[in-house]
């Protein structure tokens, strides 16, 4: 079984810039998740898909992130413009069911550096 | 704004001795589960323990759970050099379903 497959790996841009990635979660996980982590701590959760439905958007900050989830399975997460504290690592993670239910599954994420 | 918190930041070893690292979380929780990172990966699953439970096994991992404290240990056993990572706990909270949240990590070194 893939596992989550994410990308780019690495993007560097400048300041102002647009940049977005794409994921792609496990076969058959209908919830899905970015995240994004700072260098040495935790990730934070950024938006959470039910399929199609964002349910949990309430940390994504809406004048510059968007997000997608077209046909409840490929996920884009999208920046415009870039600011330079959007440096991080954007995660992308996937599971069968809710986080209540059973683990998560992680992506190799993605790093951006905003110049 | 991170629900948990993990104790120590970092901790270095020798193999074989015994790492325990240690989380706090803040509200009542449905589960709590730990993750492994290895230095630019991503997050690996490796155990969920349950409200209503009060330790779990897995191979040389060993979690604990005191709701009365809200807080949680892991505990790796005849450590390897392999075990070198960072590890976070994410507690799922009753009051927000599916909403895991992570504390900042303990970056363990295990010294060959």
């Amino acid at each position: 079984e893939a596992g989550v497959v994410q990308s780019p790996r690495y993007k560097i841009i400048e300041k102002k810039q647009p940049v977005a990635f794409w994921c792609n979660p496990i076969s058959g996980h209908n919830t899905l998740y970015w995240y994004r982590q700072n260098l040495g701590q935790g990730p934070e959760l950024l938006i959470r898909y039910e399929n199609e439905e964002a349910v949990d958007d309430s940390q994504l900050p809406k004048d510059r992130f968007s997000a997608e989830r077209l046909k409840g399975v490929d996920s884009t997460l999208k920046i415009q413009p870039a600011e330079l504290g959007d440096s991080a690592v954007y995660l992308c993670a996937s599971s069968r069911g809710s986080a209540n239910t059973g683990e998560l599954f992680f992506g190799e994420g993605s790093r951006l550096t905003v110049l | 704004s991170q629900q948990g918190e993990e104790d120590p930041q970092a901790l270095s070893i020798q193999e074989g001795e015994n790492a325990t690292m240690n989380c706090s979380y803040k509200t009542s929780i449905n589960n709590l589960q730990w993750y492994r990172q290895n230095s630019g990966r991503g997050l690996v699953h490796l155990i969920l323990i349950r409200s209503n439970e009060r330790e779990k096994h897995s191979g040389r991992l060993r979690v604990t759970l005191d709701t009365s404290k809200k807080s949680s240990s892991l505990l790796i056993t005849a450590s390897r050099a392999a075990d070198t990572a960072s590890y976070f706990c994410a507690s799922n909270p009753n009051t927000n379903a599916g909403k895991s949240t992570f504390g900042d990590g303990t970056t363990l070194t295990v010294k060959p």
